[in-house]
Order: C-alpha cells, then structure tokens, then sequence
C-alpha cells in the first residue's frame, strides 16, 4: 500500500486528454512539499517529467503539465499520443517516514 | 554525455550480502546528491536510499533501515549500497538517480537515472 495514491490505469484515444491523480495527505503533499512525476517506458528506465508541482524538465514537451492542490496533484497529458502508452509515477517527502515516497504508478494506454 | 552505470547486481541467498556500483560521467559528481530506487518485479518505484554531496547526511527507506549502507566516493565518481541480511523482498532491480541538489533533502527531485543492477535473493 502506498502512501501516495495513483489510480493503477487511464486510458485515452489519441489526441484526447487524460489525467492522473495522485493522493497523499498530511505528512507529505498537504505539508506543502514539493511533487514530481516520472514517466516509464516498458524495460526503460524511469525519467523525469514534472518537477516541483508543475515545472517541465527542457525537452519534455507541453503536452504535459502538472497541478497541486491541497493534499493532492495531478498530471495531465493532452493530444494523446502512442508514445505516451508508459507508467507514471509521483513522488513527494513524506515527514514521517522521513523519507521519499512514490505512488504505486499509474498505466497509461492508448486506445 | 551525462550518464550512471550500475553493477554488482547478481543472485544471492537470503541472509546473504551484496554491494552494489554506480559509476556517474559527464558530469560534476560532487555537486549533487544521489538516490538508490528500487523496483521489484512488476511492481512500482520504491525510494531504497539517499546520500549528499559530501557524505554529511543519509537516508534510507524504513524496509531497508539497518541493512543497507550507502556511501560514495567522490574521488572515483562514484556512490555505493551495501546490502546485507538480504531477503527474497530485496529481489529488485536497483536504479542510482542523480539529485538536482547537493542535499538530497532539500530535493528529491531524481533527474538523471541508470539503466538498473538486478538483484536476486532466493534459496
């Protein structure tokens, strides 16, 4: 069980919006830290695609965007794409783990 | 190129002992921290470990607290995990991350990763 929260699949026909959310509380995202996505491509390693809360690493298209509110963020792809049939994953410091923590993924697919 | 490679991974037996390489290029090594993840067949990412820029400060995850030893050699470009007491949970492939920060705790944010070492425990 993770402590952050991710739906496990979303899917989309291409060119459609899709989002994905990813629930925490308040030892990790309510307490105002910061949240990163990761995109993972089958037998890829994971790379990173949004970071603090809505900020998009040079090269990653803006097709892409990241949101946060209250205890909770979310990723949102528009003009779905094949290519962007990956998991994705958020991450965000859970202060009583004191620690990192990802959500349990996320599975996009493209219809 | 800007590039981290794993090694040491291999099969092992429970209540054995391991430690695993990564090798960072491309890059000043001594300016960031690194991260351990780990990702255990089929299922999602699990942060394993963190060390900063000068080995003043680490973490770990709670299922690994007590058996595993980060540390880094900056000289070498490289950061180490030392797995002991390991147990069929453990069996993972194991990423090193860069950090974008010299304090891993100020950041967490993993935006340069390796390809992964596999580690196996099982009788």
């Amino acid at each position: 069980q993770s402590v952050l929260t991710q739906p496990p699949s979303v899917s989309g026909a291409p060119g459609q919006r899709v989002t994905i959310s990813c629930t925490g509380g308040d030892s990790n995202i309510g307490l105002g830290y910061d949240v990163h996505w990761y995109q993972q491509r089958p037998g890829t390693a994971p790379k990173l695609l949004i970071f603090g809360n809505k900020n998009r690493p040079s090269g990653v298209p803006d097709r892409f965007s990241g949101s946060k509110s209250g205890t909770s963020a979310s990723l949102a792809i528009t003009g779905l794409r094949a290519d962007d049939e990956a998991d994705y994953y958020c991450q965000s410091y859970d202060i009583l783990l004191s620690g990192s923590v990802f959500g349990g993924g996320t599975k996009v697919t493209v219809l | 190129e800007v590039q981290l490679v794993e090694s040491g991974g291999g099969s092992i037996q429970p209540g054995g002992s391991l430690t695993l390489s990564c090798v960072a290029s491309g890059f000043a090594f001594d300016d960031h921290a690194m991260h351990w993840v780990r990702q255990r067949p089929g299922k999602g990412l699990e942060w394993v470990s963190g060390i900063t820029w000068n080995s003043g400060k680490v973490g770990y995850g709670d299922s690994v607290k007590d058996r595993f030893i980060v540390s880094r050699e900056n000289a070498k470009n490289s950061v180490y995990l030392r797995l002991s007491r390991l147990e069929p949970a453990d069996t993972a492939l194991y990423y090193c991350a860069r950090d974008s920060e010299p304090n891993y705790y100020d950041s967490y944010k993993l935006d340069v990763w390796g390809r992964g070492t596999p580690v196996t425990v099982s009788s």
